[in-house]
């Protein structure tokens, strides 16, 4: 249990879908972001919320649609993904400001077809 | 902007052997350095952290790391591995008094032998 729950684990998606990726938090931290990680690659930032608001966009193309409605939730929306977007996604959590490690979700393993 | 370095993409070892991984990070400021594992088909977990004081940190089943200012270091050991140790490990970094900014290295996949 990490405290930090990512819904669905696996998801099959082809090229028109429209998904979303969950994430919760149950450690009352107030910053949560997502990652891509890919084979043989850094894990990527690609969102940053701080107290709901986006703080951070590192170039993501707009197929990714990130919404944060409150502290403890952060949804990742998926519209005509391409094929290269698959990976797994990770979801983490942090108290911001402070020297805290970041918490991180099981992931969901994202296949576009 | 930081960046972290890891120089070992795949380790193979066999079990009791010593194990070092390397990691060099590239920041002009004041850093935290943390080590991350990932088991396989598991989350990404903490391993151990260095946020100052003395360089050489211990973390959970059995590892260590040693932050040497000087090389921009902190590699990852652990004197004896085992089967249970075979796992992807990432070095990362953010700015001191600040989460947000995590920057993680590539990985090392380590894969011990029984």
């Amino acid at each position: 249990e990490t405290g930090v729950t990512q819904t669905p684990r696996h998801l099959v998606m082809g090229m028109t879908n429209k998904k979303s990726l969950k994430c919760e938090q149950h450690l009352g931290h107030n910053a949560m972001y997502w990652y891509k990680q890919s084979a043989k690659k850094p894990l990527e930032l690609m969102f940053v919320y701080s107290l709901e608001e986006r703080v951070e966009n590192n170039s993501v193309p707009s197929r990714f649609s990130p919404e944060c409605p409150n502290s403890s939730h952060l949804f990742l929306h998926l519209h005509t993904l391409q094929p290269e977007d698959s990976a797994l996604y990770l979801c983490a959590s942090s108290q911001e400001d402070r020297d805290q490690p970041q918490h991180f979700g099981d992931g969901t393993r994202l296949s576009i077809l | 902007a930081q960046s972290v370095s890891q120089h070992n993409h795949h380790v193979i070892l066999s079990e009791a052997a010593s194990l070092e991984l390397g990691c060099n990070y590239s920041y002009g400021g004041t850093v935290n350095l943390f080590w991350y594992v990932q088991y396989p088909g598991q989350h990404l977990q903490l391993l151990l952290k260095y946020f100052s004081g003395d360089p050489l940190v211990k973390g959970i089943k059995g590892f260590e790391a040693e932050f040497i200012k000087s090389k921009f270091s902190f590699n990852l050991r652990k004197p004896s591995v085992q089967w249970s140790d075979t796992a992807e490990y990432f070095c990362a970094v953010t700015a001191k008094g600040s989460a947000r900014q995590l920057t993680f290295g590539s990985g090392t996949q380590l894969t011990v032998l029984p």
